[in-house]
C-alpha cells in the first residue's frame, strides 16, 4: 500500500498550458505538504497544509495555487506553465504540527515544459 | 532563522569501508534533525532522526547519526558501506519552539565504489 501517491508520476506539457497534480495520503496525517526539487536536486517547500487550511506559503508565483479537497488530499494546480516550471514536485505528509513529526514524502512527479 | 549545511557535494567511499556524510545545522531554540535518502528517480524515504534523548540514533538500513550539541552536527555514519547505499543523502532540521517549516540541506551524493 502506498502511503503518499501522487499523479502523474511523468507529465510533458508546452508552455502556456494548465495542468494539475494529484496527491493522496492513506496515512491519516493531517498536514500535508508540495515540494519542488530543482534541477541541482535543491528541496524547496511550497505549501503546506493543516486540516485543509494553508499554513505556510512561501514565495511562490501566484500561477501555482493548491487546493485541499479533504485532510487526505491536496493538489496542486499551475496556470500558464513557464519553462522554468520544469522540475520534480514532491507531495508529502506528515502527522501534524509537533516539529518532531516524520514528513513522509511520495515518490515525486516530474514536470517538463517544453 | 534555521539552516543546514551539508559541506560535501559527493563522498566515495570503498565498498565495506565506514561512511560519513557531514551536516550541521543552525538554529535558534532546541534542534529535530533528519536524514534522508533519494534514490534515482524517487522521493525521499525517511532514515532516522533525533528529537531529544540518546545523542546516538540508530535508523534504518544499518545507518546510525551522532548529535552533538556543541559542535552543531548531525553526522550520518555506518560501519561498512555496501554498494546499494549510493544514493543522494538529505539532512534536514527544524526548530522545535513553535512551528516552523523542515529545512532541508543542499545534498550529498554518496558513491560506494564495488
Amino acid at each position: 500500500d502506498t502511503a503518499v501517491s501522487q499523479t502523474p508520476k511523468y507529465l510533458v506539457t508546452q508552455m502556456g498550458n494548465d495542468k494539475s497534480i494529484k496527491c493522496e495520503q492513506n496515512l491519516g496525517h493531517d498536514t500535508m505538504y508540495w515540494y519542488k526539487q530543482d534541477s541541482k536536486k535543491f528541496l524547496k517547500i511550497m505549501f503546506s497544509y493543516n486540516n485543509k487550511e494553508l499554513i505556510i506559503n512561501e514565495t511562490v508565483p501566484n500561477r501555482f495555487s493548491p487546493k485541499s479537497p479533504d485532510k487526505a488530499h491536496l493538489n496542486l494546480h499551475i496556470n500558464s506553465l513557464e519553462l522554468g516550471d520544469s522540475a520534480v514536485y514532491f507531495c508529502a505528509s506528515s502527522q501534524g504540527l509537533p516539529a518532531g513529526d516524520t514528513i513522509y514524502f511520495g515518490e515525486g512527479s516530474w514536470l517538463t515544459v517544453v | 532563522a534555521q539552516s543546514v549545511a551539508q559541506p560535501e557535494d559527493q563522498v566515495n567511499v570503498a565498498e565495506g569501508n565506514p561512511l560519513t556524510v557531514k551536516c550541521t545545522y543552525s538554529v535558534s531554540g532546541n534542534p529535530y534533525l533528519f536524514w534522508y535518502v533519494q534514490y534515482p528517480n524517487r522521493g525521499l524515504q525517511f532514515l532516522l532522526k533525533y528529537i531529544t534523548g540518546d545523542n546516538l540514533v540508530k535508523g534504518s538500513y544499518g545507518f546510525e547519526a551522532e548529535f552533538n550539541k556543541s559542535q552543531t552536527s548531525f553526522h550520518l555514519k555506518k560501519p561498512s558501506a555496501l554498494v546499494s547505499d549510493s544514493a543522494l543523502y538529505f539532512c534536514a532540521v527544524r526548530d522545535s519552539g513553535g512551528y516552523q517549516k523542515v529545512t532541508f540541506g543542499t545534498g550529498t551524493k554518496l558513491q560506494v565504489i564495488p
